[in-house]
Protein backbone atom coordinates (compact mmCIF):
# COMPACT_ATOMS: atom_id res chain seq x y z
CA UNK A 1 0.00 0.00 0.00
CA UNK A 2 1.02 3.47 -0.75
CA UNK A 3 1.33 5.87 2.65
CA UNK A 4 0.89 9.41 1.91
CA UNK A 5 1.82 11.45 4.53
CA UNK A 6 0.60 15.08 5.28
CA UNK A 7 2.41 18.43 7.22
CA UNK A 8 1.44 19.81 9.27
CA UNK A 9 -1.19 18.40 10.45
CA UNK A 10 -1.98 22.05 11.81
CA UNK A 11 -1.12 25.48 10.41
CA UNK A 12 -1.92 28.67 12.14
CA UNK A 13 -1.81 31.77 9.69
CA UNK A 14 -3.34 35.00 9.11
CA UNK A 15 -5.95 36.53 6.38
CA UNK A 16 -3.27 37.56 3.29
CA UNK A 17 -0.82 35.20 3.69
CA UNK A 18 1.27 32.47 1.48
CA UNK A 19 1.15 29.06 3.50
CA UNK A 20 2.04 25.79 1.76
CA UNK A 21 1.23 22.42 2.95
CA UNK A 22 3.71 19.12 2.17
CA UNK A 23 2.62 15.49 1.04
CA UNK A 24 5.34 12.57 0.21
CA UNK A 25 4.36 9.33 -0.80
CA UNK A 26 6.23 6.48 0.70
CA UNK A 27 6.73 5.83 -3.04
CA UNK A 28 7.15 7.20 -6.83
CA UNK A 29 3.38 8.31 -7.76
CA UNK A 30 4.27 10.00 -10.61
CA UNK A 31 1.97 13.33 -11.14
CA UNK A 32 -1.33 11.04 -9.77
CA UNK A 33 -1.64 13.13 -6.72
CA UNK A 34 -4.98 15.45 -6.07
CA UNK A 35 -5.87 18.00 -2.85
CA UNK A 36 -9.09 18.31 -1.72
CA UNK A 37 -10.92 21.34 0.77
CA UNK A 38 -12.85 20.46 3.44
CA UNK A 39 -15.33 22.77 5.08
CA UNK A 40 -16.90 21.73 8.43
CA UNK A 41 -19.75 19.32 7.63
CA UNK A 42 -19.83 19.60 4.18
CA UNK A 43 -18.07 16.90 1.15
CA UNK A 44 -14.50 17.59 0.31
CA UNK A 45 -14.23 19.31 -3.15
CA UNK A 46 -11.62 18.40 -5.50
CA UNK A 47 -9.10 21.62 -5.93
CA UNK A 48 -6.45 20.26 -7.84
CA UNK A 49 -4.90 17.29 -9.97
CA UNK A 50 -2.30 15.47 -11.66
CA UNK A 51 -0.44 17.28 -9.02
CA UNK A 52 -0.88 20.94 -10.60
CA UNK A 53 -4.00 21.09 -12.50
CA UNK A 54 -6.58 23.25 -10.64
CA UNK A 55 -9.92 22.08 -10.82
CA UNK A 56 -12.21 24.22 -12.79
CA UNK A 57 -13.79 26.92 -10.95
CA UNK A 58 -10.93 27.04 -8.04
CA UNK A 59 -9.75 30.34 -7.89
CA UNK A 60 -5.97 30.92 -8.63
CA UNK A 61 -4.64 31.61 -5.62
CA UNK A 62 -4.31 28.14 -5.00
CA UNK A 63 -1.37 26.24 -6.89
CA UNK A 64 0.17 22.32 -6.45
CA UNK A 65 3.49 21.26 -7.68
CA UNK A 66 5.84 18.20 -7.00
CA UNK A 67 5.98 15.03 -8.52
CA UNK A 68 7.25 11.21 -7.63
CA UNK A 69 6.96 11.52 -3.97
CA UNK A 70 6.90 15.10 -2.87
CA UNK A 71 4.29 17.05 -3.33
CA UNK A 72 3.12 21.14 -2.25
CA UNK A 73 -0.30 22.91 -2.06
CA UNK A 74 0.44 26.84 -1.66
CA UNK A 75 -2.63 29.10 -1.24
CA UNK A 76 -1.36 32.55 -1.96
CA UNK A 77 -2.95 35.54 0.06
CA UNK A 78 -5.10 33.53 2.46
CA UNK A 79 -8.83 34.30 2.28
CA UNK A 80 -10.97 33.82 5.32
CA UNK A 81 -12.74 31.42 3.00
CA UNK A 82 -9.66 29.03 3.26
CA UNK A 83 -9.29 28.46 6.87
CA UNK A 84 -10.42 25.04 6.62
CA UNK A 85 -8.89 21.28 6.43
CA UNK A 86 -7.19 20.14 3.32
CA UNK A 87 -6.31 16.29 1.97
CA UNK A 88 -3.78 15.35 -0.39
CA UNK A 89 -4.68 11.79 -2.08
CA UNK A 90 -2.56 9.82 -4.54
CA UNK A 91 -3.87 7.84 -7.27
CA UNK A 92 -1.17 5.72 -8.44
CA UNK A 93 -2.48 2.54 -7.20
CA UNK A 94 -6.29 2.46 -5.76
CA UNK A 95 -6.48 5.68 -3.24
CA UNK A 96 -4.82 6.59 -0.46
CA UNK A 97 -5.52 10.37 1.52
CA UNK A 98 -3.33 12.17 3.79
CA UNK A 99 -4.32 12.60 7.43
CA UNK A 100 -4.98 16.38 6.52
CA UNK A 101 -3.86 19.44 7.27
CA UNK A 102 -6.13 22.49 9.05
CA UNK A 103 -5.30 25.78 8.37
CA UNK A 104 -6.53 27.86 11.29
CA UNK A 105 -6.22 31.63 12.00
CA UNK A 106 -3.45 32.86 14.08
CA UNK B 1 -25.47 19.54 -13.74
CA UNK B 2 -23.48 17.04 -12.71
CA UNK B 3 -24.31 15.78 -9.28
CA UNK B 4 -24.38 12.85 -7.09
CA UNK B 5 -27.82 12.55 -4.53
CA UNK B 6 -27.58 10.38 -1.32
CA UNK B 7 -29.58 8.56 0.49
CA UNK B 8 -30.60 10.29 3.98
CA UNK B 9 -29.52 9.27 7.27
CA UNK B 10 -29.56 6.10 8.96
CA UNK B 11 -30.02 5.40 12.74
CA UNK B 12 -29.52 1.19 13.41
CA UNK B 13 -28.88 -1.22 16.04
CA UNK B 14 -25.88 -3.67 15.77
CA UNK B 15 -26.50 -6.59 13.98
CA UNK B 16 -29.01 -5.39 11.27
CA UNK B 17 -28.61 -4.57 7.69
CA UNK B 18 -28.29 -1.17 5.94
CA UNK B 19 -28.41 -0.62 1.84
CA UNK B 20 -27.35 3.25 1.19
CA UNK B 21 -27.63 4.84 -2.16
CA UNK B 22 -26.11 7.12 -4.92
CA UNK B 23 -27.96 8.74 -7.49
CA UNK B 24 -26.15 10.15 -10.52
CA UNK B 25 -27.18 12.58 -12.87
CA UNK B 26 -26.12 14.97 -15.65
CA UNK B 27 -23.72 12.47 -17.13
CA UNK B 28 -23.09 9.04 -18.51
CA UNK B 29 -23.00 6.74 -15.76
CA UNK B 30 -21.65 3.55 -17.47
CA UNK B 31 -18.57 5.74 -18.28
CA UNK B 32 -17.34 6.32 -14.62
CA UNK B 33 -16.47 4.17 -11.52
CA UNK B 34 -18.14 5.08 -8.44
CA UNK B 35 -16.35 4.85 -5.25
CA UNK B 36 -17.14 5.27 -1.39
CA UNK B 37 -15.21 7.28 1.07
CA UNK B 38 -15.69 6.73 4.75
CA UNK B 39 -15.12 9.33 7.49
CA UNK B 40 -15.63 8.65 10.81
CA UNK B 41 -16.60 11.72 13.02
CA UNK B 42 -13.28 14.23 13.30
CA UNK B 43 -11.28 12.17 11.71
CA UNK B 44 -9.66 11.72 7.81
CA UNK B 45 -11.07 10.32 4.46
CA UNK B 46 -10.79 6.64 3.94
CA UNK B 47 -11.46 4.75 0.25
CA UNK B 48 -13.84 2.19 0.44
CA UNK B 49 -14.41 0.81 -3.05
CA UNK B 50 -15.49 1.03 -6.08
CA UNK B 51 -17.66 -0.19 -8.64
CA UNK B 52 -17.72 0.58 -12.58
CA UNK B 53 -21.25 0.45 -13.45
CA UNK B 54 -21.23 -0.44 -16.97
CA UNK B 55 -20.07 -4.03 -16.21
CA UNK B 56 -20.70 -4.06 -12.08
CA UNK B 57 -16.65 -5.24 -11.77
CA UNK B 58 -16.19 -3.54 -8.12
CA UNK B 59 -13.14 -3.37 -6.21
CA UNK B 60 -12.33 -3.20 -2.50
CA UNK B 61 -9.79 -1.66 0.22
CA UNK B 62 -8.24 -4.30 1.74
CA UNK B 63 -9.60 -2.62 5.24
CA UNK B 64 -13.44 -2.90 3.77
CA UNK B 65 -12.84 -6.43 1.82
CA UNK B 66 -15.51 -8.25 3.38
CA UNK B 67 -17.23 -5.92 5.53
CA UNK B 68 -19.26 -4.26 2.93
CA UNK B 69 -20.71 -4.82 -0.28
CA UNK B 70 -21.01 -2.11 -3.55
CA UNK B 71 -23.34 -2.93 -6.38
CA UNK B 72 -24.91 -0.29 -8.97
CA UNK B 73 -27.85 -0.52 -10.94
CA UNK B 74 -27.09 1.39 -14.57
CA UNK B 75 -31.01 0.88 -15.38
CA UNK B 76 -31.34 3.88 -12.64
CA UNK B 77 -28.41 5.29 -12.63
CA UNK B 78 -27.78 4.26 -8.79
CA UNK B 79 -24.57 2.65 -6.57
CA UNK B 80 -25.05 1.35 -3.60
CA UNK B 81 -23.15 0.99 -0.31
CA UNK B 82 -24.26 -2.23 2.13
CA UNK B 83 -24.08 -4.54 5.31
CA UNK B 84 -25.05 -7.60 6.01
CA UNK B 85 -24.30 -7.11 10.00
CA UNK B 86 -23.69 -3.52 11.03
CA UNK B 87 -21.50 -2.98 14.13
CA UNK B 88 -20.79 0.21 16.35
CA UNK B 89 -17.78 0.85 14.64
CA UNK B 90 -19.62 1.19 11.11
CA UNK B 91 -20.86 4.78 12.93
CA UNK B 92 -19.60 7.18 10.17
CA UNK B 93 -20.31 9.92 6.81
CA UNK B 94 -19.97 8.11 3.97
CA UNK B 95 -19.33 9.48 0.50
CA UNK B 96 -19.96 8.24 -2.82
CA UNK B 97 -17.54 9.87 -5.54
CA UNK B 98 -17.26 9.92 -9.14
CA UNK B 99 -13.68 8.94 -10.10
CA UNK B 100 -12.15 10.73 -13.01
CA UNK B 101 -8.68 12.58 -12.11
CA UNK B 102 -9.23 12.76 -8.79
CA UNK B 103 -12.49 12.07 -6.90
CA UNK B 104 -13.87 14.78 -9.02
CA UNK B 105 -17.83 14.91 -7.83
CA UNK B 106 -18.97 13.74 -4.07
CA UNK B 107 -22.33 13.14 -3.08
CA UNK B 108 -23.93 15.17 0.18
CA UNK B 109 -23.03 12.33 2.15
CA UNK B 110 -24.87 10.39 4.39
CA UNK B 111 -24.45 9.20 8.15
CA UNK B 112 -24.79 6.37 9.51
CA UNK B 113 -24.84 5.76 13.58
CA UNK B 114 -25.54 2.69 14.99
CA UNK B 115 -26.00 2.19 18.38
CA UNK B 116 -28.27 -0.43 20.81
Amino acid sequence: DIQMIQSPSTLSASVGDRVTITCRASQSISNWLAWYQQKPGKAPKLLIYKASTLESGVPSRFSGSGSGTEFTLTINSLQPDDFVTYYCQQYHSYWTFGQGTKVEVK
Amino acid sequence: EVQLVQSGAEVKKPGESLNISCQASGYIFTNYWIGWVRQMTGKGLEWMGIVYPRDSDTRYSPSFQGQVTISADKSINTAYLQWSSLKASDTAMFYCVRLADGMDVWGQGTTVTVSS
